[in-house]
């Protein structure tokens, strides 16, 4: 079966870079998510990268895909307390018949220190 | 985007009762999906809601348990039967937007449950 494995902590430093990184098993997974988790809320769609893409940037963040060893990772440039959360590697595929289902992570709780 | 909205919030519930909740999307969708988070853990899938037949299940999950409904292409019920403490968890709405070359899975805000 599909396994995504992410650390479980994080500690930074506001205004330094923090680097979530994630690893996973299925190589057939055709989209890699990250989703943010803030305290007593839902989650949060932050980025994707679909499988062919090795790099994906969206203002503060830099997803980096590694298809060859199976690893991604979320960069956060300027990070600020606001970024603190839990963030949650996913991928997904499509069974036959069966939509987009997503494989989560057990997410990495990133606390920033002013 | 899509925006989905859940009922209750929060409940807090006596064993051996049910809840129902009730997960409404602003535009039809074909998948819909119900998570558990339990406490300290990650997001696990209970079953893929299809309109026009039976829900699919996951492993260790069972219809007499979580019995769910998908009267239409935007609104869905899951209901935690005979409920007992280890059944506290946030439960999620979860639907499936694709588009041009996207493809992304979009969460309701949760319904935190508490046993007793």
């Amino acid at each position: 079966g599909e396994d995504v494995e992410q650390s479980l902590f994080l500690s930074v430093r506001e205004g330094d870079s923090s680097v979530i990184n994630c690893t996973y098993t299925d190589s057939s997974s055709t989209y890699l998510y990250w989703y943010k988790q803030e305290p007593g809320a839902g989650l949060q769609l932050l980025t994707y990268i679909f499988s062919n893409m090795d790099m994906k940037q969206d203002q503060r963040l830099t997803v980096l895909l590694n298809k060859k060893d199976k690893h991604l990772s979320l960069r956060i440039a300027d990070t600020q307390t606001g970024d603190s959360a839990i963030y949650f590697c996913a991928e997904s595929f499509s069974p036959h018949n069966a939509g987009n289902m997503l494989t989560f992570g057990g997410g990495t709780r990133l606390m920033v220190k002013p | 985007s899509a925006v989905i909205s859940q009922k209750p919030s929060r409940d807090i519930c006596q064993r051996g009762t049910s809840l129902t909740i009730q997960c409404q999307v602003d535009s039809q969708v074909t998948m819909m999906f119900w998570y558990r988070q339990q406490p300290g853990q990650s997001l696990t899938l209970i079953a893929t809601a299809n309109q026009g037949s039976e829900a699919t299940y996951e492993s260790g999950f069972v219809i007499d348990k979580f019995p769910i409904s998908r009267p239409n292409l935007t609104f869905s019920t899951l209901t935690v039967s005979n409920m007992s403490p280890e059944d506290s968890s946030i439960y999620l709405c979860s639907v499936t937007r694709t588009g041009t070359g996207t493809n992304s899975q979009y969460f309701g805000p949760g319904t935190r449950l508490l046993v007793l």
